[in-house]
């Protein structure tokens, strides 16, 4: 029943350690993203993916690899963490209509703490 | 760039009395605005919209008007009420020269609001 799902809610480990995160949406769009969201709540995306496809990457470590199976999931692995990894990670997912002008839809976030 | 500003937070209110949040932005084109709000523990979930100029959004008692002149896009609320406890984002996307957009959402920096009895 849930649009956007994401695993784990929670997620505590230790720096160097690999770790990724799944998000599957169940409504049938084509577009997903992921956001970072920090300790002071800004929000900022990382990356954005239309039909499997990678559109936006802004600038995140290559630390950070995204991988789209298909349309409806995009998972988030992330190698060698480090204590600045420490946040929420949002995914989100929209329709690709002209003019930008479509909601995206958030699942409800993974809480990664690295220690 | 494009950037969107919104006034410090936080923000706390008794309950029944009026809130405005300021949000200015930056845009290079014709940005779609929009109020997300994140209540606590939840992911975020959109509240309203505009994608034009003078266009109002509205839900749930909240506003918020597309001023292009002075590149804003405040959100007010007549009465607020306790369940409106949340921290409140302003965002835009910005459509290309050929009228599609990635989709990218550029965040303020969310405004916390707490609604006492």
């Amino acid at each position: 029943d849930t649009a956007v799902s994401q695993t784990p809610k929670y997620l505590v480990t230790q720096m160097g350690n690999d770790k990724s995160i799944k998000c599957e949406q169940n409504l049938g769009h084509d577009t997903m993203y992921w956001y970072k969201q920090d300790s002071k709540k800004f929000l900022k995306i990382m990356f954005s993916y239309n039909n499997k496809e990678l559109i936006i990457n802004e600038t995140v470590p290559n630390r950070f690899s995204p991988k789209s199976p298909d349309k409806a999931h995009l998972n988030l692995h992330i190698n060698s963490l480090e204590l600045g990894d420490s946040a929420v990670y949002f995914c989100a997912s929209s329709h690709e209509l002209a003019g930008g002008s479509d909601e995206q839809f958030f699942g409800p976030g993974t809480r990664l703490t690295v220690l | 760039g494009n950037s969107v500003t919104q006034m410090e937070g936080p923000v706390t209110l008794s309950e029944e009395a009026f809130l405005t949040i300021n949000c200015t932005y930056t845009a290079t084109g014709y940005p779609s605005l929009f109020w997300y709000v994140q209540y606590p523990g939840e992911g975020l979930q959109l509240l309203l919209k505009a994608t034009k100029a003078d266009d109002k959004g509205s839900n749930k008692g909240f506003e918020a008007t597309y001023r292009k002149e002075t590149t804003s896009f405040h959100l007010e609320k007549g009465s607020v009420q306790v369940s409106d406890s949340a921290v409140y984002f302003c965002a835009l996307t910005l459509a290309n020269a050929g009228g599609t957009s990635y989709g990218k959402l550029t965040f303020g920096q969310g405004t916390i609001l707490t609604v006492h009895p």
